[in-house]
This record gives structure tokens, C-alpha cells and sequence, in this order.
């Protein structure tokens, strides 16, 4: 079945520091990739998505490009700051949301 | 325009009970889908509703159920509640369905069964 397979955490990092969180999957079908983020005592909010290959999903600084021929969706930010300390997951969408295990970010001051 | 509203936020049963969540959609959206998150087994799909009807299941015992009413609202029920069914829940809308379509998750209900 469907699956999705992200970095353990935790990842501690200096304020500004390059940011990459690996993202691999497996699917049937073509699905849509998404990356949440979850904030202390939070729902899940949706940072980026990207529906079809090549694809380039970006927010707030945060990028990921849908690659089909590596089933890849990494996540990556240049310059990270405090703020961006949560837990980020990488999930796809086909007829249900399958979600990574989740990376916990931790960014220090 | 409002998010998705889960209440209650917090609850406390105990082992045998029953409860029951509720999830009230974006205005307009007619899909809603249910997680469990917890430490071990991370965030897994429940169910999800689209215009009343179940259209898919995830792999969780006949205890878990729930339904959706003609204004999008719906509802989780938990029976005979385990320890183990100690979770976040989290609900998540969307327009048409969970194909292609964005997803936007509610704050979530925590259940801590005793």
C-alpha cells in the first residue's frame, strides 16, 4: 500500500542555518504531496503542497519539488529562525492522507 | 471565514465508556476526514464523510464509527473505550474530497481514557 517515509528526528539547528528534511513515498496511483506542520498543542497546518511532478510547492520560505523519478518531496528552507521550531509531515493525498511518522525541528537562538 | 471547530478540546473517560467528537467543517465543504495521532503509531486515518456517506475506512475496529449530517457537521463515536484509544483526534475538511483537493485540520479533541 501507500506509504510514506520521512527523516527521524529530532533536527537541531542554529537560527539561520540551512534546512533539509528528507521526504520518500510510495503510491499506486499519481497523488498530491503535501508538507503540515504541527505547532505545540496544534492542529495541522498546511505549509505547501504540490499536485502533479515537478511541481514546486512553496510558503514562508519553506520549498519542496514533487519528484517522480526519485518518489521525492524534500522539504528545504535556507535561513531558519526560532519561530520554525514544530514538527513537520510529509504526507500524500490520494483517496486518504497517508502521513510520515513526522520530524521534530528544533531551532536554536 | 472560520476554520474547522472541533469541540470539546479536551476529555477524560474511563475504560468501558463511550464518546463521542464532533467536527463542524469550512462553510462549504462537504468532505470531512478523521485521524487518530498518537506517540507510537503517528497520525492514521479513521473515516471519511462526503455528503452523508462514508466513502472510505481506514483499518480500525467496528468500535469506531461515525457520520455525517446534512449540513457537513459530523461526528466520531468511541465504544467501549481502551486505554490504548488515548489520542489526539483531528478532523480535516476539504470541498470535494481528499483527491487533489486541499485538506484543513480542526485544533483536535484529546482523549485520555482512565
Amino acid at each position: 500500500g501507500d506509504s510514506v517515509t520521512q527523516m527521524e528526528g529530532p533536527v537541531t539547528l542554529s537560527e539561520e542555518a540551512f534546512l533539509t528534511i528528507n521526504c520518500t513515498y510510495t503510491a499506486t496511483g499519481y497523488p498530491s504531496l503535501f508538507w503540515y506542520v504541527q505547532y505545540p498543542g496544534e492542529g495541522l497546518q498546511l505549509l505547501l503542497k504540490a499536485t502533479k511532478a515537478d511541481d514546486k510547492g512553496s510558503n514562508k520560505g519553506f520549498e519542496a519539488t514533487y519528484r517522480k523519478e526519485t518518489t521525492s518531496f524534500h522539504l528545504e528552507k535556507g535561513s531558519v529562525q526560532v519561530s520554525d521550531s514544530a514538527v513537520y509531515f510529509c504526507a500524500l493525498m490520494e483517496d486518504k492522507i497517508i502521513f510520515g511518522k513526522g520530524t521534530r525541528l528544533h531551532i536554536l537562538p | 471565514k472560520a476554520g474547522v471547530t472541533q469541540t470539546p478540546r479536551y476529555l477524560i473517560k474511563t475504560r468501558g465508556q463511550q464518546v463521542t467528537l464532533s467536527c463542524s467543517p469550512i462553510s462549504g465543504h462537504r468532505s470531512v476526514s478523521w485521524y487518530q495521532q498518537t506517540p507510537g503509531q503517528g497520525l492514521q486515518f479513521l473515516f471519511e464523510y462526503f455528503s452523508e456517506t462514508q466513502r472510505n475506512k481506514g483499518n480500525f475496529p467496528g468500535r469506531f464509527s461515525g457520520r455525517q449530517f446534512s449540513n457537513s457537521r459530523s461526528e466520531m463515536n468511541v465504544s467501549t473505550l481502551e486505554l490504548g484509544d488515548s489520542a489526539l483526534y483531528l478532523c480535516a475538511s476539504s470541498l470535494e474530497g481528499l483527491r487533489g483537493t486541499e485538506a484543513f485540520f480542526g485544533q483536535g479533541t484529546r482523549l485520555t481514557v482512565v
